[in-house]
């Protein structure tokens, strides 16, 4: 069964340092969105990304994130600055379509910030 | 009801058993609905969705029921087995105005007891 494929499991940056999310979306699927689960709460929406142009963001997802789908498989997530609070798990999501259509979640990235 | 931190709502049933999680959402005019297993250490995984127009659907061992007229969603569990045992989320979206990200609920732990 296809599945969305996340890269690294674990990143553990410097607070100050750029950090770069990889994410290998399911390969027919054409919406593509990142959340994040800081521990012991609620997954919380960043963003939703549709034919190469941010489509809908959270207030979460401020000037220091930004994504990009660089080539026709990989969907990244880029933190410029990362603060102590970014610390969390990061996960890419798919589907074949916007409305009323299910989103398939990788495995997602452990991000921890020292 | 509701929980703070690392503390989740939990349910415990022995196997073999029946199980009904439930959620109350929080958007009215939300017309799609989710649910979300989530082992330890891996991604929300999709087990079952339901649309707005229905109020019941079933898949293989499970059950969605959605009430609108009071905002809640069950997911019924069948003869559950060990492997059914996770934390379990419901996600609510409104499909209209080009909203595309998710809101999760915030988990039940359900532990099946051998």
């Amino acid at each position: 069964e296809p599945e969305v494929t996340q890269t690294p499991s674990h990143q553990v940056t410097q607070m100050g340092q750029e950090v770069i999310l990889r994410c290998v979306p399911i390969s027919n699927h054409l919406y593509f969105y990142w959340y994040r689960q800081i521990l012991g709460q609620k997954v919380e929406f960043l963003v939703s990304f549709y034919n190469n142009e941010i489509s809908e963001k959270s207030e979460i997802f401020d000037d220091q994130f930004s994504v990009e789908r660089p080539d026709g498989s990989n969907f990244t997530l880029k933190i410029r600055s990362t603060k102590l609070e970014d610390s969390a798990m990061y996960f890419c999501a798919s589907s074949w379509g916007q409305s009323n259509q299910p989103q398939h979640f990788g495995d997602g990235t452990r991000l921890s910030i020292l | 009801g509701e929980s703070v931190g690392l503390h989740l709502p939990t349910l415990s049933v022995q196997e073999g058993d029946n199980s009904i999680i439930n959620c109350a959402y929080s958007n009215s005019a939300s017309d799609y609905f989710i649910w979300y297993k989530q082992e330890s250490g891996k991604g929300p995984q999709f087990i079952i969705d339901i649309r707005s127009n229905m109020d019941k659907r079933q898949g293989q061992r499970v059950t969605v029921l959605l009430n609108k007229t009071v905002k809640h969603l069950s997911l019924q569990i069948a003869a559950t087995q060990p492997g059914d045992s996770a934390v379990y989320f419901c996600a609510e979206k409104y499909s209209g105005g080009g909203a595309d990200g998710l809101t999760f609920g915030k988990g039940t732990h359900l532990i099946i007891q051998p």
